[in-house]
């Protein structure tokens, strides 16, 4: 099955700083992989994704970037902000052409940002 | 409003006494999943359905059971419990299995004394 790594575990930044989460992926088959974050006591939510056929993607502040040959994963926040503050998870999965997934999403083990005022 | 929901949202119960986590959504997805979250292990996934009647073993069963008898319905039952399922428990649901979007509830958190 498929195997996410990511690093680091804990990020501490100055406000204003960027931010980047990097994981790893095993399944050279995984075609989809969302970011989601945890505020203190709340749900994952989404706050990005990208798929394989694209290598870089951007809402606002953050970013995505994939490598799919080295199997690699990046999550970029610029202008950081005391509200970035949480726990980021990031995920791999397979959606197959049709639309529908043989596996569901495996989760790395998360990162907590800090933002320091 | 799209929504994930679960009840209760805070548990503490006794070693062994039967108990059973409500999810329910609204979206008529076909994807629902249970996960735990533990400090340093991230999320977990517990139980998984494709489906109506559809169920199967994610990476942690042990200790756990679901049914899907309803679309919209996926109950987390813990016939006996024990101290080690203590944690932070997720429903989530979406179209597909792999997503994309799937949403979360808002966890129950649940303590076995």
């Amino acid at each position: 099955g498929e195997n996410v790594e990511q690093h680091p575990s804990t990020l501490s930044v100055q406000e204003g700083d960027s931010a980047v989460i990097k994981c790893t992926y095993s399944d050279s088959a995984s075609n989809y992989f969302p970011w989601y974050k945890q505020e203190l006591g709340k749900r994952p939510q989404l706050i990005i994704d990208i798929r394989s056929n694209v290598g870089e993607k951007k809402d606002q502040r953050i970013a995505v970037t994939l490598n799919k040959t080295a199997k690699h994963f990046s999550l970029h926040i610029t202008e950081t902000q005391p509200e970035d503050s949480a726990v980021y998870f990031c995920a791999a999965s397979n959606l197959e052409d049709s639309g529908g997934g043989a596996d569901g999403l495996t989760f790395g083990k998360g990162t907590h940002l800090i933002i320091q005022p | 409003e799209a929504q994930v929901t679960q009840n209760p949202r805070y548990l503490i119960t006794v070693t062994g006494k039967k108990l059973t986590v409500t999810c329910s959504q609204n979206m008529n997805h076909e994807y629902m999943s249970w996960y735990r979250q533990d400090p340093g292990l991230g999320l977990r996934q517990i139980y998984y359905s494709m489906n109506v009647e559809v169920t199967d073993k994610g990476d942690v069963p042990e200790g756990y059971k679901v049914s899907r008898k309803e679309k919209r319905n996926f109950p987390l039952i813990l016939e006996s419990p024990s101290p080690n399922q203590t944690s932070l428990y997720f429903c989530a649901s979406s179209f597909w299995a792999g997503g994309p979007g799937q949403f979360f509830g808002p966890g129950t958190r649940l303590t076995v004394l």
